[in-house]
């Protein structure tokens, strides 16, 4: 079985670029996740989706991040414009989807994003 | 807001020597469990979980956690590490019926041959 697919594994963009990042999740996986993962820290939740809705956004910088999950299948997280902040690992998961947040979340290897 | 502790930010251990990493978790509710690992070079994987029950649970690779509710704790063990078991290791806390999770900051562990 394939794992949580992510592209690309690297990227270099100078601050105000526009930078996207996607996932293919598990297959039968209908709950996906975006985390940022900043250097030294635990991944946190950007946003997570059920099928294609996004049912929680709440910690997105909606000003400059953008995503969306056509089909509920592959997604795809947007930074326009990046920031030096913005330079991380993005990671991607994807569940089951018991609905009681039990799920076992499987991580793609993530895109570490650098912006100079 | 809740938020998961991981005090041991860096361990550094002989083969063959025990192990426990600290977790410790702020919320008074009802909560699942994790603890992951990311082994160098790979992803985040489950090492194992809790939800209910048996306050020990056993995960792959020998590890083993417990949970203490009165400590708000869910540490890691190991009887005997080995060399393979360097990685980075996160606590990851679920508020029950959400699916919001928090993730500790990570203790990353050496261990020397």
């Amino acid at each position: 079985e394939a794992g949580v697919v992510q592209s690309p594994r690297y990227k270099i963009i100078e601050k105000k670029q526009p930078v996207a990042f996607w996932c293919n999740p598990i297959s039968g996986h209908n709950t996906l996740y975006w985390y940022r993962q900043n250097l030294g820290q635990g991944p946190e939740l950007l946003i997570r989706y059920e099928n294609e809705e996004a049912v929680d956004d709440s910690q997105l910088p909606k000003d400059r991040f953008s995503a969306e999950r056509l089909k509920g299948v592959d997604s795809t997280l947007k930074i326009q414009p990046a920031e030096l902040g913005d330079s991380a690992v993005y990671l991607c998961a994807s569940s089951l989807s018991a609905g009681n947040g039990r799920d076992t979340q499987y991580f793609g290897p993530g895109t570490r994003l650098t912006v100079l | 807001a809740q938020s998961v502790s991981q005090h041991n930010h860096h361990v550094i251990l002989s083969e063959a020597a025990s192990l426990e990493l600290g977790c410790n978790y702020s919320y008074g509710g009802t909560v699942n469990l994790f603890w992951y690992v990311q082994y160098p070079g790979q992803h985040l994987q489950l090492l194992l979980k809790y939800f209910s029950g048996d306050p020990l649970v056993k995960g792959i690779k020998g590890f083993e956690a417990e949970f203490i509710k009165s400590k708000f704790s869910f540490n890691l063990r190991k009887p005997s590490v080995q060399w393979s078991d360097t990685a980075e290791y996160f606590c990851a806390v679920n508020v029950a019926g959400t699916y919001k999770y928090i993730f500790g900051t990570g203790t990353r562990l050496k261990v020397l041959a």
